[in-house]
Order: structure tokens, then C-alpha cells, then sequence
């Protein structure tokens, strides 16, 4: 079984356009995560979640809105796409022992 | 605030031989340090930590050594497989359900 799942694996849209990204875990972990790998592979932290609770932002423009209807599930809704918007969207989990996993990731292409 | 720095790459090494690829951080307190490796195509998966000073982490051949003194964490292997060919990277982060601080990774080429 898939531990960290994310879908889909690859999304092209236009510009303007409202894409979301769905993650689930079944690892029974607390904490999920996304992260943004740009093209030169650099990882950043864009949100973090713990029991369905918002607690990291960073920095992140206001057209990313992440949800998290459950423990299990943490969604990335993002409105109108923007070029720079392109790149591999990763979800993660974890629970206190501070190891995370990830899911496979998203390559987001816009046009 | 924290950061990780590690060297620049592309690193390329004929098979079988030594690798480190060096890693320091910046850090208040005493955080985890992580190596992640992420095979072409593929997500990111865990290849050893160490959680405080002077903990060895070791897994699959490569070893690091949390270094307290000089704030590092170097990854080294004694002989390279061509299957070791991935992007490397460090991370750091503190107690509790924290993201992580990643470095810039290396990418490794190994060829036979």
C-alpha cells in the first residue's frame, strides 16, 4: 500500500486557470505538508498542517488555499495559475518522531 | 532563521568510487539532521538521520555523522553504484512535527 499518495501525477492547464491537488496518507500521521521544488530542484516548505489545523504559511500567495477535510487527506486548491506557478508540488507526512515521507509529487506545467 | 548548505554539484564518479558530498547548517538549538534522496522521476526518500551530536545515521552504504563542533553533517560512501545515481539532499529541522530546512541537493551521476 501506498503510504504518502498524491494525485494527479502530472497536470497542464493553462494560465488563469483553478487546479487542486490531492493528498492522502495512511500512516495514521498528525502533521501533512506541502513543499514546492522548483526547477533547479530547490525544496521549500509552502504549508503545514497538524490535526487538520493550519499551522505554517509561508509565504505563499493567497491564490494557494490548502484544505484538510480529515487526518488523512491535505489539499492544495490553487486559483488562477501563473506561469511561475510551474513546478513539482510534493505532499508529506509525519507524526513526532520527525521522519517524513513523501508522496511521488505533482508536476505542474502551465502554459 | 535555519539553513542548510551543501555542495554544489553535479557530481560525477566512476562506480566504486569514495563519495561525500558535504553538508553544514545554520541552526538555533540543537535540531535533527536528515539526508533525502530523490531517484529521477521519483519523490524524495529518507536515507539516514541523526537526531543529536555525535550520532552516526548509516543506511544502504552511506554513513553521516552529526558534528556538533563544526555544524555538519557530511555524507560519504566507500564505493558508489551506478544506482546511486539520484539527487541528494540535507535537511534539518526541530522538535515536533516541523518542516523541513532543505539544502539545494546534489546530483549525483555515477558511471560504470
Amino acid at each position: 500500500d501506498t503510504a504518502v499518495s498524491q494525485t494527479p501525477k502530472y497536470l497542464v492547464t493553462q494560465m488563469g486557470n483553478d487546479k487542486s491537488i490531492k493528498c492522502e496518507q495512511n500512516l495514521g500521521h498528525d502533521t501533512m505538508y506541502w513543499y514546492k521544488q522548483d526547477s533547479k530542484k530547490f525544496l521549500k516548505i509552502m504549508f503545514s498542517y497538524n490535526n487538520k489545523e493550519l499551522i505554517i504559511n509561508e509565504t505563499v500567495p493567497n491564490r494557494f488555499s490548502p484544505k484538510s477535510p480529515d487526518k488523512a487527506h491535505l489539499n492544495l486548491h490553487i486559483n488562477s495559475l501563473e506561469l511561475g506557478d510551474s513546478a513539482v508540488y510534493f505532499c508529506a507526512s509525519s507524526s513526532g518522531r520527525q521522519e517524513q515521507f513523501f508522496g511521488p509529487g505533482t508536476r505542474l506545467t502551465v502554459l | 532563521g535555519d539553513s542548510v548548505t551543501q555542495m554544489e554539484g553535479p557530481v560525477t564518479l566512476s562506480e566504486e568510487a569514495f563519495l561525500t558530498i558535504n553538508c553544514t547548517y545554520t541552526a538555533t538549538g540543537y535540531p535533527s539532521l536528515f539526508w533525502y534522496v530523490q531517484y529521477p522521476g521519483e519523490g524524495l526518500q529518507l536515507l539516514l538521520k541523526a537526531t543529536k551530536a555525535d550520532d552516526k545515521g548509516s543506511n544502504k552504504g552511506f554513513e553521516a555523522t552529526y558534528r556538533k563542533e563544526t555544524t555538519s553533517f557530511h555524507l560519504e560512501k566507500g564505493s558508489v553504484q551506478v544506482s546511486d545515481s539520484a539527487v541528494y539532499f540535507c535537511a534539518l529541522s526541530h522538535s515536533g512535527n516541523t518542516p523541513l530546512v532543505f539544502g539545494k541537493g546534489t546530483r549525483l551521476s555515477v558511471i560504470a
